[in-house]
């Protein structure tokens, strides 16, 4: 079974850029995450969603940061305009479905702003 | 929302030394609690998770022991080997659960 994918796995970017960020969960995995890590500390939860619908964006700060799963597989984060303050790494995991805890995590993509 | 507080932050011990690694959480209703270790610059890999209607689990070198009442619960590593070194998270859930709040994680070290 493949794992969680994601892309690009490093990005630099200038403050006020715009970036995006794919993941792919594991196949018929239905509920999807993603996560941000600052360094040296644990995940955050930003936006999960069932299939294409965001049931839990209460994390996302939205002025900036936005994420779709149109078709209910792979999703994108994006953060128009990046700061400073969003370096970190963004972690993607999938799960069955709802009622499945375990979730499991992609490589992530580690963002560097300057 | 759910607090997680993990110690030690960073663990050094002996090739063949016993780990350990303890978590508390705030939330009573919290029914989940799975681990992660994270090596450098990888994903953060499930190793062993407990519920709440369990007080211990074990796999092979690796054990969690949960008390619920004192809303804490520890990860066990025996006879350490070198590929222990890694950053180990600890993990609850929320009612829901499935939101997961994330301890801020412990940098274990195995000296050979």
């Amino acid at each position: 079974e493949a794992g969680v994918v994601q892309s690009p796995r490093y990005k630099i970017i200038e403050k006020k850029q715009p970036v995006a960020f794919w993941c792919n969960p594991i196949s018929g995995h239905n509920t999807l995450y993603w996560y941000r890590q600052n360094l040296g500390q644990g995940p955050e939860l930003l936006i999960r969603y069932e299939n294409e619908e965001a049931v839990d964006d209460s994390q996302l700060p939205k002025d900036r940061f936005s994420a779709e799963r149109l078709k209910g597989v792979d999703s994108t984060l994006k953060i128009q305009p990046a700061e400073l303050g969003d370096s970190a790494v963004y972690l993607c995991a999938s799960s069955r479905d709802n009622w499945s805890e375990t979730q499991y995590f992609g490589p992530g993509t580690r963002l560097l702003v300057l | 929302g759910e607090n997680v507080e993990q110690h030690p932050s960073t663990l050094s011990v002996q090739e063949g030394d016993s780990a350990v690694i303890k978590c508390t959480y705030s939330d009573s209703a919290s029914n989940y609690f799975p681990w992660y270790k994270q090596e450098l610059g990888k994903r953060p890999q499930l190793i062993i998770d407990i519920r709440s209607n369990v007080g211990e689990k074990k796999d092979q070198r690796i054990a969690v022991t949960l008390n619920k009442t004192a809303k804490h619960f520890s990860l066990h590593i025996t006879e350490t080997q070198p590929e222990d070194s890694a950053v180990y998270f600890c993990a609850a859930s929320s009612q829901e659960g499935y939101k997961l709040s994330f301890g801020a994680g412990t940098t274990v070290t195995v000296r050979a």
